[in-house]
């Protein structure tokens, strides 16, 4: 089966610094990734939908310049969390959408990054 | 507007004894997909089923077995004869391929099964 690999699975940071979160597609490409942000004990909100070659789309209330999104190739898209501090703290999910995924939206969900902002 | 509702925000059985969860959702489209999805405290989402609309027949998978009833715009959930190992989190959510979204998540259900 497809699967989508994240990097790290989890990591902590001092206030200001800046994080970046791997994922990848491991055995297929994707034209398409959606990046999550879940925070404790609640549900799975998207952030942002990532396309190849493209600037990513972001979600109403997410700000672009903080989270950023770069989808380089078909199999890699990197969100890099800029000056974080203590409220981005959460559970970063994302999920990869194989070319040619029809009819259905396929999407395949890596395992999640758990940030800690201190 | 789509959205997807799970009204029951915990539940707690026995071991053995069946539970059902439930999921309302909301769209305007013809064709769309659901979804269910299992979170164990690991975090990582674990991929249960996907229904297309077109799709009313129930499924049943082991001891899991879902009902579709686009009547009512319902996808439950049943697991009987529960296990401690069935708690986690279970979200249902939605899915339009056709405008290419994401996936739409409920707020999820957290199962605790006692021994």
């Amino acid at each position: 089966g497809a699967v989508v690999s994240q990097h790290p699975s989890w990591v902590i940071c001092k206030s200001g610094t800046s994080v970046k979160i791997e994922c990848r597609s491991l055995d297929f490409q994707a034209t398409t990734m959606f990046w999550y942000r879940q925070f404790p004990k609640q549900s799975l909100m998207l952030m942002a939908t990532s396309n190849e070659g493209s600037k990513a789309t972001y979600e109403q209330g997410v700000e672009k310049d903080k989270f950023l999104i770069n989808h380089a190739s078909l199999t890699l898209s990197t969100l890099t969390v800029t000056s974080a501090h203590p409220e981005d703290s959460s559970f970063y999910i994302c999920s990869a959408n194989p070319l040619l995924a029809l009819p259905y939206n396929e999407q395949f969900f890596g395992p999640g990054t758990r940030l800690t902002v201190l | 507007a789509q959205k997807v509702t799970q009204a029951q925000t915990e539940i707690s059985v026995v071991e053995k004894e069946d539970v059902t969860l439930d999921c309302v959702y909301e769209t305007r489209d013809t064709t769309y997909y659901l979804f269910w999805y299992k979170q164990p405290p690991s975090g990582e989402l674990v991929f249960l089923i996907r229904r297309n609309s077109f799709d009313e027949q129930n499924e049943i998978s082991g001891r899991y077995s879902w009902n579709f009833q686009k009547s009512t715009s319902s996808f439950n959930f049943t697991i009987t004869a529960s296990q401690v190992v069935d708690s986690a989190v279970y979200f249902c959510a939605l899915s339009d391929p056709q405008a290419g979204t994401a996936l739409i998540f409920g707020k999820g259900t957290t199962l605790s099964v006692s021994s």
